[in-house]
């Protein structure tokens, strides 16, 4: 069995970049969530995707996007990246209709600059 | 708004010595609770997790949780602590039928040997 995967591990961009994240969801798992960590922090949500499309967002602005492929990957968007964006970007694969056992991958550590 | 609290932020202890993490949250509808641990350099795991039932549950590596539903509470236990312990600890909470998981700020747990 396959475990979640992200790409890149690090990355760092400069304000006002663009930035996409990537994520492979466990092997069988066709829902995907997409949560960030600052510093000192536990996880908040962003987004969940099922089935390509949007199925849920938390609290964060339009400028976070995403995408759920058909082979159940995914890509978070950042666009007119701030400095507060800096964080531990986490992906969590999961099956539908049991979204609550959440299996996480190793994260991408953004830094914005 | 819910929110889910972690009162210790740091707690170091030495091996044999029993731990209590305290985690409180405020939501006062039904709820799914979870404890996650993460390893130094390694991606969030599931420890245990309580959805109905027995209050205590147990999970991996002899870490109990007990769901005390007048106290909000669900605090997480383990009788005597290995040096192979030391990791930090989240405690996350579901409302039932949402799709996401609210994360506590974490417990950093420190054994020395």
């Amino acid at each position: 069995e396959t475990g979640v995967t992200q790409s890149p591990t690090h990355l760092i961009k400069t304000r006002g970049q663009q930035v996409t994240l990537r994520c492979s969801s466990q092997s069988g798992h066709n829902t995907v969530s997409w949560y960030q960590q600052a510093l000192g922090q536990g996880p908040q949500f962003i987004f969940q995707y099922y089935r390509e499309e949007e199925n849920g967002r938390g609290n964060f602005p339009p400028r976070f996007s995403g995408l759920q492929f058909p082979n159940y990957s995914s890509e978070l968007n950042v666009n007119a990246l701030e400095l507060d964006d800096s964080a531990l970007y986490l992906c969590a694969s999961s099956l539908g209709g049991r979204e609550y056992e959440q299996y996480f991958g190793p994260g991408t550590r953004l830094t914005v600059t | 708004a819910q929110s889910v609290s972690q009162h210790n932020h740091h707690v170091i202890l030495s091996e044999a010595a029993s731990l209590e993490l305290g985690c409180n949250y405020s939501y006062g509808g039904t709820v799914n609770l979870f404890w996650y641990v993460q390893y130094p350099g390694q991606h969030l795991q599931l420890l245990l997790k309580y959805f109905s039932g027995d209050p205590l549950v147990k999970g991996i590596k002899g870490f109990e949780a007990e769901f005390i539903k007048s106290k909000f509470s669900f605090n997480l236990r383990k009788p005597s602590v290995q040096w192979s312990d030391t990791a930090e600890y989240f405690c996350a909470v579901r409302r039932t039928g949402a799709n996401n998981l609210f994360f506590g700020t974490g417990t950093r747990l420190t054994v020395i040997p």
